[in-house]
């Protein structure tokens, strides 16, 4: 089937733009994550979703940071206000069991 | 506060050596650990987790609780094993994953 989604898959802004991120994630999942991927690091975890709420915000950085799931099934985050530190990998990931956790293949962000 | 180090970056073998990426973490509770593998241009994806015990891709992983340690160990690599490798921990409730910084593994024919 069809696995995790994510659109853009890349997306170019200017300093002190909105943008929005998209993740789908697997049909039936209850749970969804969002990480961020920096240059040589590994994926640093930001907020969870369990249905529509978020169970866990505590990785988002500041709160220009902003992620929403108002069907408990595609998820946004959106970051407010860019700045260049925030040029990353944006990675979701879904999962039904609390085991297993399926990656999308990621938006890439970068800010001029 | 938990932390998965992987001290090396990189790691360059031939095919048919062993190959073993080191992972050690730190945690006050009992963790999960697992093994995430990303190939060039596909997305990360799970390769195991300790308690499956079990052995994928001739890849097995031992949970060491007196090291704190989860090393990933494979008697004669293969040149398709060539991948980042991110060592990950989840303990608590909400099942977020801690992850290492990767290790670059690279099997030379």
């Amino acid at each position: 089937g069809a696995g995790v989604s994510q659109t853009p898959s890349n997306k170019v802004t200017e300093k002190g733009k909105y943008v929005e991120l998209r993740c789908d994630p697997i049909s039936g999942h209850t749970a969804l994550y969002w990480y961020r991927q920096s240059l040589g690091q590994g994926p640093e975890f930001l907020i969870y979703f369990q249905g529509t709420g978020a169970a866990d915000d505590s990785g988002l950085p500041n709160d220009r940071f902003f992620a929403v799931r108002p069907e408990g099934s595609v998820s946004t985050l959106k970051i407010q206000r860019t700045e260049r530190g925030d040029s990353a990998v944006y990675l979701c990931a879904s999962s039904a069991s609390y085991n297993e956790q399926f990656f999308g293949p990621g938006t890439r962000l970068t800010v001029l | 506060a938990q932390r998965v180090t992987q001290p090396e970056k990189l790691l360059s073998v031939f095919k048919g050596a062993p190959v073993e990426l080191k992972c050690n973490y730190s945690y006050s509770g009992s963790p999960e650990l697992f093994w995430y593998v990303q190939y060039s241009r596909q997305r990360l994806q799970l390769l195991l987790r300790h308690i499956s015990r079990e052995s994928i891709k001739g890849f097995t992983a031992d949970l060491n609780k007196g090291e704190t340690s989860f090393h990933l160990k494979k008697p004669f690599a293969q040149e398709e094993d060539s991948a980042m490798y991110y060592c990950a921990l989840h303990g608590g409730s909400n099942y977020k994953l801690t992850f290492g910084k990767g290790t670059l593994l690279t099997v030379n024919p």
